[in-house]
Parts: structure tokens; C-alpha cells; sequence
């Protein structure tokens, strides 16, 4: 099996831009996701293919890869943003699937 | 309207079966990989497994491998998640989503599940 870590929290300011870095071993040879999580709901996917964003997901969602990390990006973050953010890709087969440890945004 | 429809919130005392369901609309249910997600109270979001209903192909995460069972009814365009006994530790919400490329597009609104004596 195999590991995708994230950095437990972000804090970040009406305005400004947050980011979250996900890495993990099998990132060089799969694409990483992205979902955003609010209490009480189901994840929505907001990043696919590392770089693409699904029909609907506001433009200040990106994403973006450097060697064996991703990272989704907010610019412009705003109050409905505030939720756990989860990072996902398969293994290097592509026979099964992990998610990150997460990452709570907190709009100050 | 394309949609995932898992059946309701269940309460079970340890050492019950239990069998939650998946019910896929507005799409040709067999020409998708259904995936299963437990997240226990609290916590993250853990892949559990995926179903090709369309010939029953099974993968499992090497975690959930023999603690549950997935399966898929066609005709009725319906996946499952089924224990044989449960304990207190399954105590989670549990989401049935639609693969899309290698990630999860679509997601039902989740199953409660409960296991208390």
C-alpha cells in the first residue's frame, strides 16, 4: 500500500490564497484529486487529473504538480470555502485507490 | 437526473449482518466502477473498494479485504455493502461514489451505520 500525506491544517485570511500540498510514492506515475468536504455533506470533487476542474467548481480552485507532489491551490479564498480538503490517487497499478490524511482550511 | 441513492441509516448491535445498498439513476449503471468510502466519526476519508457492475470485477483495499463484501445487482442497477458481523469499529458513515478518469465525480449522500450494544 502506499501513502498520501497532507498537512493537518490551514489558516488563511478573507482574500489571500491557501494551498495544500499532497504527497505520497505513487504520485510520479498517477494523477492526483482533489475533494472538498463540508460538515455533514458528501466530498465534492473540485480537481481531477491533477490540473482540470469539473463542470460548476469556481475558478479560483487550481491545481498543479511538481515531481512527486501536488498541490491544490485557492486564490481569492472566501467564507464558503472553510471545509476539509482530501487529496486521492491510485496506486501505481491502478488496481486500488487512497486518500490523503486531509487538511481543515479555516478562513480567519 | 444522474444520481446515487444509498438506502437509509441502520443501527445494529455487534456480531449483526448487514447489508446497505447503492442505487444508481439517469446513467447505464453497468459502464461505471462503483466505489465505496467509509469515514469513521471524525475522521478521514478511507477507499474501501470498487465494483464494475457490468461484470462484477472486484477490488479491495488490502485494509478492507475480508471485513466486507461488495457486490452489484444489475437488473435493479444497485450496488451493496455487506458485513457478516459487525463491530463497534464499523461505526461510520459509508458513501458509494461513481469513478470518473481515476478520482470520484459522483457521490451518493452517505449511509449511517451504527453498531452499539
Amino acid at each position: 500500500s502506499f501513502e498520501l500525506t497532507q498537512p493537518p491544517s490551514v489558516s488563511v485570511s478573507p482574500g489571500q490564497t491557501a494551498r495544500i500540498t499532497c504527497s505520497g510514492d505513487a504520485m510520479p506515475k498517477k494523477y492526483g484529486y482533489w475533494y472538498q468536504q463540508k460538515p455533514g455533506q458528501a466530498p465534492v470533487l473540485v480537481i481531477y487529473q491533477d490540473t482540470e476542474r469539473p463542470s460548476g467548481i469556481p475558478a479560483r480552485f487550481s491545481g498543479s504538480r511538481s515531481g512527486t507532489a501536488v498541490t491544490l491551490t485557492i486564490s481569492g479564498v472566501q467564507a464558503e470555502d472553510e471545509a476539509d480538503y482530501y487529496c486521492q490517487s491510485a496506486d501505481s497499478s491502478g488496481t486500488y485507490y487512497v486518500f490523503g490524511t486531509g487538511t481543515k482550511v479555516t478562513v480567519l | 437526473e444522474v444520481q446515487l441513492v444509498q438506502s437509509g441509516a441502520e443501527v445494529k448491535k455487534p456480531g449483526e449482518s448487514l447489508k446497505i445498498s447503492c442505487e444508481g439513476s439517469g446513467f447505464d449503471f453497468t459502464s461505471y466502477w462503483i466505489g465505496w468510502v467509509r469515514q469513521m466519526p471524525g475522521r478521514g476519508l478511507e477507499w474501501m473498494g470498487i465494483i464494475y457492475p457490468g461484470d462484477s470485477d472486484i477490488r479491495y483495499s488490502p485494509s478492507f479485504q475480508g471485513q466486507v463484501t461488495i457486490s452489484a445487482d444489475k437488473s435493479i442497477s444497485t450496488a451493496y455493502l455487506q458485513w457478516s458481523s459487525l463491530k463497534a469499529s464499523d461505526t461510520a458513515m459509508y458513501y458509494c461514489a461513481r469513478r470518473y478518469e481515476d478520482g470520484y465525480l459522483l457521490w451518493g449522500q452517505g449511509t449511517l451505520v451504527t453498531v452499539s450494544s
